[in-house]
């Protein structure tokens, strides 16, 4: 069964370091989402993502994040200068037609 | 703006015993809900969707839901858990037409053997 894959699954950065997380959605999906998951608290929408550019975001996507698909199969999640509030679990997760999304594992940030 | 709100934080059951976890939604518009299951350790499943038609939509593992638009509700029900339930259960609500999905706190389930 196809999967939503992420990488890596931990990631540990220094305070206003940049990271990457990466993610590949199910190759025939066409909608694809980033959300993140503080310790403890809910899941929260960060961005959706179709036709090569963000259809809706949140409040917390502000300007030190930003997205990209740079080729056909990764879906990427940049966070520019990180801060301590950032540490939580980012998860992908993408769809076919906008409804019912399927989710990664999760990649784990730790802002030290 | 569009929330969602699961009462039930945590829930003790025994095997066996039935399951209705709560979750209710505020917007006024055509609404998509969902139930996710977050199991200790994997990442979040999709157990059974609503999209239009029959309010009463049934899912993997034996779950359903009742979607009343009156009561801007849509709790998820199993007739009888099993230990193997034990997860996190979370409601999500997208407002049709939009790209955002809200999800609700989630509710912590253990089922005791």
């Amino acid at each position: 069964e196809p999967e939503v894959t992420q990488t890596p699954s931990h990631q540990v950065t220094q305070m206003g370091q940049e990271v990457i997380l990466r993610c590949v959605p199910i190759s025939n999906h066409l909608y694809f989402y980033w959300y993140r998951q503080i310790l403890g608290q809910k899941v929260e929408f960060l961005v959706s993502f179709y036709n090569n550019e963000i259809s809706e975001k949140s409040e917390i996507f502000d300007d030190q994040f930003s997205v990209e698909r740079p080729d056909g199969s990764n879906f990427t999640l940049k966070i520019r200068s990180t801060k301590l509030e950032d540490s939580a679990m980012y998860f992908c997760a993408s769809s076919s037609s906008g409804k019912g999304q399927f989710f990664g594992p999760g990649t784990r940030l730790t802002v030290l | 703006a569009q929330s969602v709100s699961q009462h039930n934080h945590h829930v003790i059951l025994s095997e066996a015993a039935s399951l209705e976890l709560g979750c209710n939604y505020s917007y006024g518009g055509t609404v998509n809900l969902f139930w996710y299951v977050q199991y200790p350790g994997q990442h979040l499943q999709l157990l059974l969707k609503y999209f239009s038609g029959d309010p009463l939509v049934k899912g993997i593992k034996g779950f359903e839901a009742e979607f009343i638009k009156s009561k801007f509700s849509f709790n998820l029900r199993k007739p009888s858990v099993q230990w193997s339930d034990t997860a996190e259960y979370f409601c999500a609500v997208n407002a049709a037409g939009t790209y955002k999905y809200i999800f609700g706190t989630g509710t912590r389930l253990k089922v005791l053997a």
